[in-house]
């Protein structure tokens, strides 16, 4: 079956510093690759996604890049603030069934 | 709009006591359903998930069990709940079809002591 890595599983930067967050998956099959972060006590809530036939795509401060021959995809966070901090989850898709990686706690420093 | 709801929102439970956590989708049809567990605020493990009623796939052998008895209704059940049933438990939802982006209910926080 379907397995995500993910790191680091800590990160902290300086307030306006970028992030940047890496997965890995083993199925090559898979075709979708979201991304959620989640607050302390909170739902995880999707942040962005991308679909395998896609290399790259962008949102405001948030990116998030594809390399299929590699099997890996990253999490990219420009112009970092405060309320960025989170643990952010990556996972991979193959016919609705999402498979997290381990989670990665992010913090932000003013 | 679609909403998602999961009670209870917390739970304390003794070792060997039943379990029983409701899921419900408002505001669509025929959902695929899911139940996660997230231990000690990291990692989320797909444990259950549904196409349609009656219709649950295990992901993990243990003491919990799921049932979906109503198109937009999922419940997780356990007869005698182990200490290491403590956790966050999140219900999610997408659309069938090629949609793949699920979405996550507030969530059950459950401690079993």
């Amino acid at each position: 079956g379907e397995n995500v890595e993910q790191h680091p599983s800590t990160l902290s930067v300086q307030e306006g510093d970028s992030a940047v967050i890496k997965c890995t998956y083993s199925d090559s099959a898979s075709n979708y690759f979201p991304w959620y972060k989640q607050e302390l006590g909170k739902r995880p809530q999707l942040i962005i996604d991308i679909r395998s036939n896609v290399g790259e795509k962008k949102d405001q401060r948030i990116a998030v890049t594809l390399n299929k021959t590699a099997k890996h995809f990253s999490l990219h966070i420009t112009e970092t603030q405060p309320e960025d901090s989170a643990v952010y989850f990556c996972a991979a898709s193959r016919g609705g069934k999402l498979i997290f990686g381990q989670g990665t706690e992010l913090s932000v420093k003013p | 709009s679609q909403t998602i709801h999961q009670w209870p929102a917390t739970l304390v439970q003794p070792v060997g006591s039943p379990l029983s956590l409701e899921c419900t989708v408002e505001g669509t049809s025929n959902p695929n359903l899911y139940w996660y567990r997230q231990a000690a605020g990291r990692g989320l493990q797909l444990l259950f998930y549904s196409v349609g009623i009656g219709q649950i796939s295990s992901e993990v052998p243990q003491n919990l069990s799921a049932s979906r008895p109503q198109d937009r209704q999922f419940i997780l059940s356990s007869k005698k709940l182990l200490l290491s049933d403590s956790g966050f438990y999140l219900c999610a939802w997408k659309t069938t079809g090629p949609g793949d982006t699920q979405y996550f209910g507030p969530g059950t926080r459950l401690t079993v002591l």
